[in-house]
């Protein structure tokens, strides 16, 4: 089956930094991909949609600026979270669709990153 | 815009017992999927069961069925033979037709008992 590979699996890094995640689609092209924050025991609250080649489509309330997403290729984006502060301490994880030729609803799940800011 | 709903925040069952997990939801549409998944605590999502609106029959995979009622825009998870395994979060999930973005319910925090 579909599978995405999303590193790191956790990252500790200091306040004020940047910190970038990778979500690829490892035998799939990946046309759609989104990016979740999930607080815990809450349940996942989309970020954004990207699309390859296009710029991604934030949810209200999601800084662009801050979380930076890029999906330059069929089998990867990244989130990239700027200038890093204890407030971005979160489970995130992305989520990839092939349009083209998965199945009815093909969702493939990243295993996700724990971001910790200190 | 898709709402999803699920109403019990936690669950718990006795191993080998079978317990059902609600869920509603809200949509115009006619044509949409809904979906179980099951995040245990590595928080991996986990597909468990899928339903296409338009089918009727109610999806079953092994120990895991549905009861899908489109016009209460209902779909509840029946876990049969309850496994220790099986604890987890599950989330119900609306997905439209078009392959955009899923909407997720709250969560509900599923404790199987030995």
């Amino acid at each position: 089956g579909a599978v995405v590979s999303q590193h790191p699996s956790w990252v500790i890094c200091k306040s004020g930094t940047s910190v970038k995640i990778e979500c690829r689609s490892l035998d799939f092209q990946a046309t759609t991909m989104f990016w979740y924050r999930q607080f815990p025991k809450q349940s996942l609250m989309l970020m954004a949609t990207s699309n390859e080649g296009s710029k991604a489509t934030y949810e209200q309330g999601v800084e662009k600026d801050k979380f930076l997403i890029n999906h330059a290729s069929l089998t990867l984006s990244t989130l990239t979270v700027t200038s890093a502060h204890p407030e971005d301490s979160s489970f995130y994880i992305c989520s990839a669709r092939d349009h083209r030729t998965s199945g009815p609803g093909g969702y493939t799940f990243g295993s996700g990153t724990r971001l910790t800011v200190v | 815009a898709q709402t999803v709903t699920q109403s019990q925040p936690e669950m718990s069952v006795q191993e080998a017992e079978t317990v059902t997990l609600s869920c509603t939801y809200d949509t115009s549409e006619s044509d949409y999927y809904l979906f179980w998944y099951k995040q245990p605590p590595s928080r991996q999502m986990i597909l468990v069961i899928r339903q296409e609106a338009y089918k009727q029959q109610n999806a079953t995979e092994n120990r895991f069925s549905v009861n899908f009622q489109k016009a209460a825009k209902s779909f509840s998870l029946k876990i049969s033979d309850s496994q220790l395994g099986d604890a987890a979060m599950y989330f119900c999930a609306y997905g439209p037709h078009s392959g955009s973005r899923l909407t997720f319910g709250e969560g509900t925090q599923l404790t199987v008992n030995p």
